[in-house]
């Protein structure tokens, strides 16, 4: 089992851009969360989905969209971004909200 | 009211050492309790759970005391090895969020 798997790695973008960071699981989990690591602050949350269909806000969702159109995959979409964005983001995934979360490797992204 | 705050933000054991972290909420709708690790360049992995109606869990040298009636949880890591060196974070889990606290780098000096 790969469990989850997020790309790209690395990724530059100019002030203004678009992008989507891809996150897929293959562990069949039902909940699927996407987190910002910052200095300090610890890993914040942006988006959540409890299932295939439904998404949710977390603590900081403002410049960031979600979809979850299948269970595996759960894409976050920057729609212009912004150098208060330059972050680490990470995917997790879970079968439930009180069991064992499964993160990713980490996007680490940073706006020019 | 979904905050959780963690302390210290960094901490220096010596080998053989007790490493202590402490962690506090204000919502007791929370009713899971986790703690991750991790080590640089890579994501958090889960390193032990604890749900509210259990006071102790014990694993190995890891033990979360958890503290219902105060709303706060803490990481105690028995005999800390330098291998323990890395980023603990607590977090709390709510209708399906997992809030995480801000995080405590933890040096263990052989």
């Amino acid at each position: 089992n790969a469990g989850v798997t997020q790309t790209p790695k690395f990724q530059v973008l100019k002030t203004g851009q678009s992008m989507t960071l891809q996150c897929a699981q293959d562990m069949n989990h039902e909940y699927m969360s996407w987190y910002r690591q910052d200095p300090g602050m610890g890993l914040r949350l942006i988006h959540y989905s409890v299932g295939a269909g439904i998404t949710d806000q977390g603590e900081v969702p403002n410049g960031y969209n979600v979809s979850r159109s299948t269970t595996e995959d759960f894409p976050l979409r920057l729609l212009s971004a912004a150098p208060s964005q330059t972050s680490v983001y990470f995917c997790a995934s879970s079968r439930d909200g009180g069991t064992e979360a499964f993160f990713g490797q980490g996007t680490r992204l940073t706006v020019v | 009211q979904q905050q959780v705050k963690q302390s210290p933000q960094s901490l220096i054991v010596q080998k053989g050492g007790i490493s202590i972290i402490n962690c506090a909420y204000e919502n007791t709708a929370f009713d899971y309790f986790p703690w991750y690790q991790q080590f640089p360049g890579k994501g958090p992995a889960l390193l032990i759970a604890i749900r509210p109606d259990v006071s102790e869990k014990k694993e190995g040298r890891f033990t979360i005391s958890f503290n219902k009636s105060a709303k706060q949880f803490s990481l105690h890591i028995m005999d800390s090895q330098p291998g323990d060196s890395a980023t603990y974070f607590c977090a709390a889990s709510i209708w399906g969020k997992l809030i995480f606290g801000q995080g405590t780098e933890l040096s263990v000096k052989p």
